[in-house]
């Protein structure tokens, strides 16, 4: 059964600081891994999706890599800003059209 | 450009009730999604369809329907409500299999 993991459970910075989120599967046999943000009350928003066969995926200050073989996926999120509050959530799709979603992030930027 | 659209928002039931949550997409989307979200269990998958008049069982499928009569809605009904259905319910929608699941707001449902 695919477990997803992502560490650390929450995390506090001040603005304008670079981090990285962690996330691991157990099962290497996916079809892509999704990075989603989901703000307190609301539902969840795709941030990036990287293919099985891709290594990473960019959009404006968020970079996310897939390491298949290791089981592993970085979130860096660059010069953060209070905006970038929010829970973070990292997902594995499996076979079956099914999403196996990790507990997520709580990400917290201090002006 | 509404996206994925649930209604209600809020609701309160009693034990053994009925209801029926709805999902509505204007994105053109061949597959839907039901997920319920719970503290310290991550989001689960409680039914999905592959198309119109498909649907098929996910994680915790137990004591839930799923409708699919139209292609951009997707219903989900609770024939006898029970205090551990009690959580949010997400629907999510996408063109393909794998390609980003865009979600609604999700449904609060409390049982009583």
């Amino acid at each position: 059964k695919q477990e997803v993991t992502q560490i650390p459970a929450a995390l506090s910075v001040p603005e304008g600081e670079n981090l990285v989120l962690n996330c691991s599967f157990t099962d290497s046999a996916i079809y892509n891994l999704q990075w989603f943000r989901q703000d307190p009350g609301k539902g969840l928003t795709s941030l990036l999706l990287i293919q099985s066969s891709q290594r990473e995926q960019t959009s404006g200050r968020l970079n996310a890599s897939l390491d298949k073989s290791s089981g592993r996926s970085t979130l860096y999120i660059a010069a953060s800003q209070p905006g970038d509050s929010a829970t973070y959530l990292c997902a594995v799709l499996v076979s079956n059209y099914k999403l196996t979603f990790g507990k997520g992030t709580l990400l917290t930027v201090n002006p | 450009n509404a996206g994925v659209t649930q209604t209600p928002k809020f609701r309160v039931l009693k034990t053994g009730q009925s209801m029926t949550l709805l999902c509505a997409q204007d994105m053109n989307h061949e597959y839907m999604y039901w997920y319920r979200q719970d503290p310290g269990m991550g989001l689960r998958l409680i039914h999905y369809s592959v198309g119109e008049g498909t649907t098929a069982k996910g994680e915790v499928p137990d004591g839930y329907n799923v409708s699919r009569l139209k292609k951009q809605n997707f219903l989900l009904g609770l024939e006898s409500a029970a205090p551990s259905q009690t959580s949010v319910y997400f629907c999510a929608s996408s063109y393909e299999q794998n390609q980003p699941q865009h979600f609604g707001d999700g449904t609060r449902l409390s049982i009583l």
